[in-house]
């Protein structure tokens, strides 16, 4: 079955550095790809999405590259921000489905 | 506002409870569903509506029973409380069709905690 990967957590930055999340994933055909993101105390909130290879997702300086050769969807920002702090959850859906598979999730904490 | 919202936002009871978790949409959206959420975060699909219809059930205890009076509301009832259902059940919306890649909204969860 359907399945995602992510890089466990929690992962910790000092403001300004780099952001990299790694996410691959197995499916059958080509599912389109999210990234959802949970700040604390709140539900998910779709942060950008993909949905045939090689398509970047961005949004609020995140980015993320379907790259179906690898099978992945790392999420990346080039300066992340104590308010960028929250859980991230990779997630596909398989094309012509409606069922949602979500990673285990990685907390991510800016510190100053 | 547009949105998905929940009802209640905490929920605290005694084991062996009935208890039911309201869901409405005014998004327009034909697809709703029922995510639970465990205390490490993990999210995992419980049940799916389209149109009235359930289209995914996933291996849920039966004590659990999604009901959809219409396509803007989907609420969840759970019979028998136990400890272990003690979570955070999210709702969800998508509009369903040719473009199945659209993504799904959430409403803020329902924090359910058992004594």
């Amino acid at each position: 079955g359907d399945s995602v990967t992510q890089m466990e957590g929690p992962v910790t930055l000092s403001e300004e550095a780099f952001l990299t999340i790694n996410c691959t994933y197995t499916a059958t055909g080509y599912p389109s790809l999210f990234w959802y993101v949970q700040y604390p105390g709140e539900g998910l909130q779709l942060l950008l999405k993909a949905t045939k290879a090689d398509d970047k997702g961005s949004n609020k300086g995140f980015e993320a590259t379907y790259r179906k050769e690898t099978t992945s969807f790392h999420l990346e920002k080039g300066s992340v921000q104590v308010s960028d702090s929250a859980v991230y959850f990779c997630a596909l859906r398989p094309g012509g489905g409606n069922k949602l598979t979500f990673g285990t999730g990685t907390q991510l904490k800016v510190e100053l | 506002d547009t949105a998905v919202s929940q009802t209640p936002k905490y929920l605290v009871t005694q084991m062996g409870n009935d208890k039911s978790i309201k869901c409405e949409q005014n998004l327009g959206h034909d697809t709703m569903y029922w995510y639970k959420q465990d205390s490490k975060k993990f999210l995992k699909i419980m049940f799916s509506y389209n149109n009235k219809e359930l289209i995914i059930n996933e291996t849920v205890p039966n004590r659990f029973s999604p009901k959809s009076p219409d396509k803007a509301h989907l609420n969840l009832h759970i019979n028998s409380l136990e400890l272990g259902d003690s979570a955070v059940y999210f709702c969800a919306s998508s509009q369903d069709g040719e473009g199945r890649n659209q993504p799904q909204h959430f409403g803020d969860g329902t924090r359910l905690s058992i004594l």
